[in-house]
């Protein structure tokens, strides 16, 4: 069984368009993030919800928002998407008090902008 | 605020040679450090963490890392390297809180 997986693998789109990337963990976990890795492979937090609230929110458009249904989701909106917004976008799980919040990473998003 | 820097961003090696991945980290307090390996094209697998005790720990695959507060750095090592090592690796630290901070990463190219 996959721990942490995301739908869709990859996603070609306009300039302008609006679209959304899903995830979904079955560790149990109570927190999950979304991060942002650019062309050259740095990595980045965006957000962080646990228990469906918001904890961490980085310096990030407000072309991009967060949502977290219950605590094994967490969904990310991108509206009118840039150029720049092309990156690969890996969510991620942790359990709180569980030391170092080890997080358990899905396998991507290659997101291209045209 | 926390930082990372992998100073190599690529380390080519021959099969079966020794490597050392280098990490230095800055945090004003306790930390929690982390190697994660990503394969072409693949997420983020977790390789080892420092949490306390030992300052060396060890992967199930021969990788090994050492916690050195005084050099503030978290080293990887492997004294013999395979082909299927090739891979991008991470260092990251946290302060026990939600956020994990990233180095750049450093590129491990191993030849035959």
């Amino acid at each position: 069984d996959t721990a942490v997986s995301q739908t869709p693998k990859y996603l070609v789109t306009q300039m302008g368009n609006d679209k959304s990337i899903k995830c979904e963990q079955n560790l149990g976990h109570d927190t999950m993030y979304w991060y942002k890795q650019d062309s050259k492979k740095f990595l980045k937090i965006m957000f962080s919800y646990n228990n469906k609230e918001l904890i961490i929110n980085e310096t990030v458009p407000n072309r991009f928002s967060p949502k977290s249904p219950d605590k094994a989701h967490l969904n990310l909106h991108i509206n009118s998407l840039e150029l720049g917004d092309s990156a690969v976008y890996f969510c991620a799980s942790s359990q709180v008090g569980v030391a170092g919040y080890e997080q358990f990473f899905g396998p991507g998003t290659r997101l291209t902008v045209l | 605020a926390q930082s990372v820097t992998q100073l190599d961003s690529q380390v080519p090696v021959f099969e079966e040679a020794p490597v050392e991945l280098r990490c230095n980290y800055s945090s004003s307090v306790s930390v929690y450090l982390f190697w994660y390996v990503q394969y072409p094209n693949q997420g983020l697998q977790l390789l080892l963490k420092y949490l306390s005790g030992s300052t060396l720990v060890e992967s199930i695959n021969g990788f090994e890392a050492e916690f050195n507060k005084s050099q503030t750095s978290f080293h990887l090592r492997k004294p013999s390297v395979h082909i299927s090592d090739t891979a991008e690796y991470f260092c990251a630290v946290s302060d026990g809180f939600q956020k994990l901070v990233f180095g750049t990463g450093t590129r491990l190219l191993v030849s035959p």
